[in-house]
């Protein structure tokens, strides 16, 4: 069965780096592309940004451009996120989330359990 | 950027009552881009509705979903104790991916 399954929870300083990984199984990585989703308290869910896991394309939120960085390690069935310089405001939940195109209809069917990132001083 | 804007915030109805959700986009999102989350707490966001209407697997005929252009709807015909939760919209069709603030459907 389809599993992503993330690293665990950080708490980190201001101006610190974070990376949070999402192991896939259950299914031919490369052949979906996998986002990434976070969800402040109380906040709606915010995307982040996406990975074409075949070929290495991507494409970032403008709000985080230049503070995130999304790779993938093919072998290993592995997503990354790095979020750099963070602030208290990117406390949050972080989800991956893999992208499907069900006869053109596109959805995110299978999500991580979430990494819980704390920034505090 | 398209803005998802769902009401009502919070639904507070009964087991059995019909609830209906809407979700409005800021502009015309195609069809097969617009799609429904339930998450609950502490839990993931899991996928109900996609193309504004295809039920996922597993999920029971008791929640549809409809709608076009701008104007999108789920509605859960009977409502189970399991189905209290929070839903989102959630439109794939521009860039920036963009969700709703989400409606709390809440026992009354």
């Amino acid at each position: 069965q389809v599993q992503l399954v993330q690293s665990g929870a950080e708490v980190k300083k201001p101006g610190a780096s974070v990376k949070v990984s999402c192991k896939a199984s259950g299914y031919t990585f490369t052949n979906y592309a996998m986002h990434w989703v976070r969800q402040a308290p109380g906040q709606r869910l915010e995307w982040m940004g996406w990975i074409n896991v075949g070929n290495g394309n991507l494409k970032y939120s403008q709000k985080l451009q230049g503070r995130v960085t999304i790779t993938r390690d093919t072998s290993a069935s592995t997503v990354y996120m790095e979020l750099r310089s963070l602030r208290s405001e990117d406390t949050a939940v972080y989800y991956c989330a893999r992208e499907q195109s069900v006869s053109g209809d596109s959805c995110y069917d299978y999500w991580g359990q979430g990494t819980q990132v704390t920034v505090s001083s | 950027e398209i803005v998802l804007t769902q009401s009502p915030g919070t639904l507070s109805l009964s087991p059995g009552e019909r609830a209906t959700l809407s979700c409005r986009a800021s502009q015309s999102v195609e069809s097969k881009y617009l799609v429904w989350y339930q998450q609950k707490p502490g839990q993931a966001p899991r996928l109900l509705i996609y193309g504004t209407s295809n039920r996922a697997t597993g999920i029971p005929d008791r929640f549809s979903g409809s709608g076009s252009g701008t104007d999108f709807t789920l509605t859960i015909s009977r409502l189970e104790p399991e189905d209290f939760a929070v839903y989102y919209c959630h439109q794939l069709d521009t860039s920036p991916r963009t969700f709703g603030q989400g409606t709390k459907v809440e026992i009354k």
